[in-house]
């Protein structure tokens, strides 16, 4: 089964500076997509970034990006200039394919501070 | 319409009551997933609609829980004889597969259930 694991339950970092949340996965799947979503106290998911498992080229939007190794199976997303908005949980998450159910972590809560 | 919509926001139910919760996908979306979040929790998958095809149940805790999803469009799930334990943030979310700018789902602001 697949499995997606996020190791920090927190983290902080002042505004203006970088902080990078980890998430590693475990799959036997070769075509599969990974997602970083954000889930302000609003509870609406909102997706930061994707990353098609095929391009070996790491996903950038913004100031979101992330750092993709396939043959370790991480996938941690760097935000650079933190702002107070980017305070909120944080999920990782996995699909195999184009459709079918994503398989989230656990999150990671991001406080930042002014 | 031009999110997903869920209904209603916020739900209290007696224990051992039925409740049915509301998910109004993206228009044209094919597919139709929920998801169930426990408090400080991820999100646990529960059920996914894919068009004409047969649902996914797999991820349904019990038989006290069943979704429907009719002509494609509006979903519910049906919680009979609520405990205590189901009390949570339940996600809907659509997407419209290879054809979506993102390839990934648009969520509802979800409806928290909280069985007293």
């Amino acid at each position: 089964a697949q499995t997606v694991t996020q190791s920090q339950p927190e983290m902080s970092v002042q505004e203006a500076e970088t902080v990078t949340l980890s998430c590693t996965y475990d799959t036997s799947e070769s075509d599969y997509y990974l997602f970083w979503y954000k889930q302000p106290p609003s509870r609406q998911m909102i997706l930061v970034i994707r990353q098609e498992a095929y391009k070996q080229q790491n996903a950038t939007e913004n100031r979101f990006s992330v750092n993709f190794q396939k043959a370790a199976k991480s996938f941690s997303l760097k935000i650079s200039d933190s702002q107070l908005g980017d305070a909120a949980m944080y999920f990782c998450a996995y699909r195999v394919g184009s459709y079918g159910k994503l398989t989230f972590g656990q999150g990671t809560i991001l406080t930042v501070h002014p | 319409g031009a999110g997903v919509s869920q209904s209603p926001s916020n739900k209290v139910t007696e224990k051992g009551k039925d409740v049915e919760l509301r998910c109004d996908p993206i228009s044209g979306h094919t597919a139709l997933y929920w998801y169930r979040q426990s408090l400080g929790q991820g999100l646990e998958f529960l059920i996914y609609f894919q068009g004409n095809s047969a649902p996914d149940k797999s991820g349904l805790p019990s038989d006290r829980f069943s979704a429907e999803r009719t002509g494609g469009s509006v979903s519910t799930l049906t919680i009979q004889r609520t405990q205590q334990e189901d009390s949570a943030v339940y996600l809907c979310a659509s997407s419209g597969g290879a054809a979506t700018v993102n390839y990934g789902y648009t969520f509802g602001s979800g409806t928290r259930l909280t069985v007293v």
